[in-house]
């Protein structure tokens, strides 16, 4: 079956661009997360939602990142105004519910320039 | 001081060889724990889930020690395709926002 999918694989993005990166779950997933991974480093949180339910943004660096999941399936990250920090890979992951495994799209390679 | 913490390694150790590395976390509330693993510019993709009772799955076993606060993974009879660098995830369901992810291990098994 299909697995996690992220859009696009890569992104080059100007310093002050907009960009949105989006995440399909595992079809049924209820949870879905976005984590940020540095080289070099292992992931880190971001944001977590059940279905359409935002339940935790604690992780989100600041008000520029903003994500969301209006139907319950796909999300979206938008990120405002880039800065060079920003560039990492952002990964999605999905579990059936939040207390079990999470699978793990390819990621987003995001690089500000 | 790290919520979780790995030695970053590289461990390089030659094909047969048996490699062990352990993770230590500080929270205390910890409930679950696991071991991802992340090839090179790859996703992570889950090892194993790490039970108190210790847990094997085949060439791999793995270990929760609640009161010394870490997790160990054991790897018997290294593969030249076990070189990855390995994650440990430990996670407290009080709040969503404690999954935590370690930096990872790098492991290089040679011939």
């Amino acid at each position: 079956g299909a697995g996690v999918s992220q859009s696009p694989r890569y992104k080059v993005a100007k310093r002050g661009q907009d960009v949105a990166l989006r995440c399909d779950p595992i079809s049924g997933h209820v949870s879905l997360f976005w984590y940020q991974q540095a080289l070099g480093q292992g992931p880190e949180f971001l944001t977590y939602f059940q279905n359409e339910a935002q339940l935790d943004k604690s992780g989100l660096p600041s008000d520029r990142f903003f994500a969301e999941r209006p139907e319950g399936s796909v999300s979206t990250l938008k990120i405002q105004r880039t800065q060079q920090e920003d560039s990492a890979v952002y990964l999605c992951a999905s579990s059936p519910s939040g207390e079990e495994t999470q699978y793990f799209g390819p990621g987003t390679r995001l690089l500000v320039l | 001081r790290k919520e979780v913490e790995q030695d970053p390694g590289p461990f390089n150790v030659p094909e047969g060889a048996t490699v062990a590395f352990n993770c230590t976390y500080s929270n205390s509330a910890s409930q679950s724990f696991f071991w991802y693993r992340q090839d090179c510019r790859k996703e992570p993709k889950l090892l194993m889930s790490v039970y108190s009772s210790g847990n094997e799955d085949g060439r791999f076993t793995a270990q929760l020690n609640r009161a010394s606060q870490y997790i160990s993974l054991l790897i018997r009879d290294s593969k030249l395709s076990d070189s990855a660098t390995y994650l440990c995830v430990v996670t407290s369901y009080s709040s969503a926002s404690k999954i935590i992810f370690g930096s990872g291990t790098r492991l290089s098994i040679r011939p």
